[in-house]
């Protein structure tokens, strides 16, 4: 069964720094590109960033480049996300994604996280 | 990368067929069959009903298809139930090799 995990939310203040967990079991994680989507308080869903199954390509939404790097350990079948400069805006549930397809780009299928919070606020 | 186009709200009566569209450009819907769409219920992670434009996943209702012509892609939902009461957010790939969701969609089952 596909699982994934999301961990490392919490308060953090404006300008501040967190690093976002995303633990994968039930498939082979090394097969699959991944993303992070976040959704503000009652506002839709936004895609912020992906990475290749190798973590050799990387992207990223105009909102977070710069301020956000994703990255992956497949030896630990781990994705992450850290986020630097965080701003108010920044505030949402951050969900992981799993790609549709192995070896596959960034199009993501339907296996979500239940998702972390991250509150930016002083 | 602006958000997909969709409209706030759409509402039927249980037995009836709604059309949710979601329009983009060439660069995004209009270029790529990597259109997906997810259903939303509160509090709860996005679920996954129509991908690559009209192939529903294992599981899905066959109530549920899509479809797109040119830049705008298209949710149908027939025979609406009440359960189908949810947010619905179209998706697609882009030409700058990221992904774009719409803004979403609240479906009321009146």
């Amino acid at each position: 069964e596909v699982q994934l995990l999301e961990s490392g939310g919490g308060l953090v203040q404006p300008g501040g720094s967190l690093r976002l967990s995303c633990a994968a079991s039930g498939f082979t994680f090394s097969s699959y590109a991944m993303s992070w989507v976040r959704q503000a308080p009652g506002k839709g869903l936004e895609w912020v960033s992906g990475i290749s199954d190798s973590g050799g390509s990387t992207y990223y939404a105009d909102s977070v480049k710069g301020r956000f790097t994703i990255s992956r350990d497949n030896s630990k079948n781990t994705l992450y996300l850290q986020m630097n400069s965080l701003r108010a805006e920044d505030t949402a549930v951050y969900y992981c994604a799993k790609g549709r397809t192995p070896r596959g780009g960034i199009v993501v299928g339907g296996y979500w996280g239940q998702g972390t919070l991250v509150t930016v606020s002083s | 990368q602006s958000a997909l186009t969709q409209p706030a709200s759409v509402s039927g009566s249980p037995g009836q067929s709604i059309t949710i569209s979601c329009t983009g450009t060439s660069s995004d819907v209009g270029g790529y069959s990597y259109v997906s769409w997810y259903q939303q219920h509160p509090g709860k992670a996005p679920k996954l009903i129509i991908y690559d434009v009209s192939n529903r996943p294992s599981g899905v209702s066959n109530r549920f298809s899509g479809s797109k012509s040119g830049n705008t892609a298209s949710l149908t939902i027939s025979g609406l139930q009440a359960e189908d009461e949810a947010d619905y957010y179209c998706n697609s790939y882009t030409s700058s090799s990221t992904l774009v969701f719409g803004g979403g969609t609240k479906l009321t089952v009146l």
